[in-house]
């Protein structure tokens, strides 16, 4: 199957940084989502983008859907200790139905 | 409009006994995806279903595991004789159609003893 980089796998920041992780193919895909999953629940869903060079933002978070169609990456500004959890991207081939997902990047923020 | 709704959240099931996981889709929704998950893991794909029809179980284990999402009730998911490697998070999610974003549920906690 398919495989998704995601990074880093983990990261501690002072509440009121920024955050930033990506997540990259090495196949083309037509979309590309952000979750984010906190213990012992399902994965929110958090931005979706389906054009290459899209830029999209929900409240401090903005995602962007890379140009090469390869990459995707999650932007988060001014991290809240209710940030933590842990991110997850997901893509979806042009031929597929499935969607594969990183392997995570756990957030903590420290107040 | 409730979200994806799963039961039971919680399932511990002795080796050799059958779970059932039910997944109730969004309104409106005629897409369901089954995603298994480990501790520290991320999702792995299960099946894709559309009403009445199993899509792609690619990801499905030929064996002992069945899915289906009949035209009225909920989709369910069936594993037959489980082993204590069945222990996971099984997460469904729905959408309403294909290149759509897919909304999961809470999850069911799959635990043989």
């Amino acid at each position: 199957g398919q495989q998704l980089n995601q990074s880093p796998q983990s990261m501690f920041i002072q509440e009121g940084e920024d955050v930033s992780m990506n997540c990259t193919s090495s196949s083309i895909f037509n979309t590309w989502l952000w979750y984010k999953q906190d213990p012992g629940e399902g994965p929110v869903l958090l931005i979706a983008l389906y054009k290459a060079g899209e830029l999209t933002s929900n409240g401090r978070l903005t995602a962007q859907f890379g140009i090469t169609r390869k990459d995707s990456f999650l932007n988060i500004s001014a991290s809240i200790p209710s940030d933590v959890g842990i991110y997850f991207c997901a893509g979806r081939l042009n031929t597929g139905n499935q969607f594969y997902f990183g392997t995570g990047t756990s957030l903590t923020v420290i107040p | 409009n409730a979200g994806v709704m799963q039961n039971p959240r919680h399932l511990v099931r002795r080796r050799g006994q059958e779970a059932r996981l039910r997944c109730s889709p969004m309104k409106g929704h005629s897409h369901v995806y089954w995603y298994r998950q480990l501790p520290e893991e991320g999702l792995k794909f299960m099946v894709y279903l559309q009403k009445e029809n199993i899509i792609d179980e690619s990801g499905m284990p030929k064996e002992r595991f069945s899915a289906e999402f009949p035209k009225e009730g909920p989709s369910i998911l069936r594993i037959q004789q489980v082993v204590r490697g069945d222990s996971a998070a099984y997460f469904c999610a729905s959408s309403p159609s294909l290149n759509t974003e897919a909304f999961f549920g809470q999850g069911t906690r799959l635990t043989v003893v």
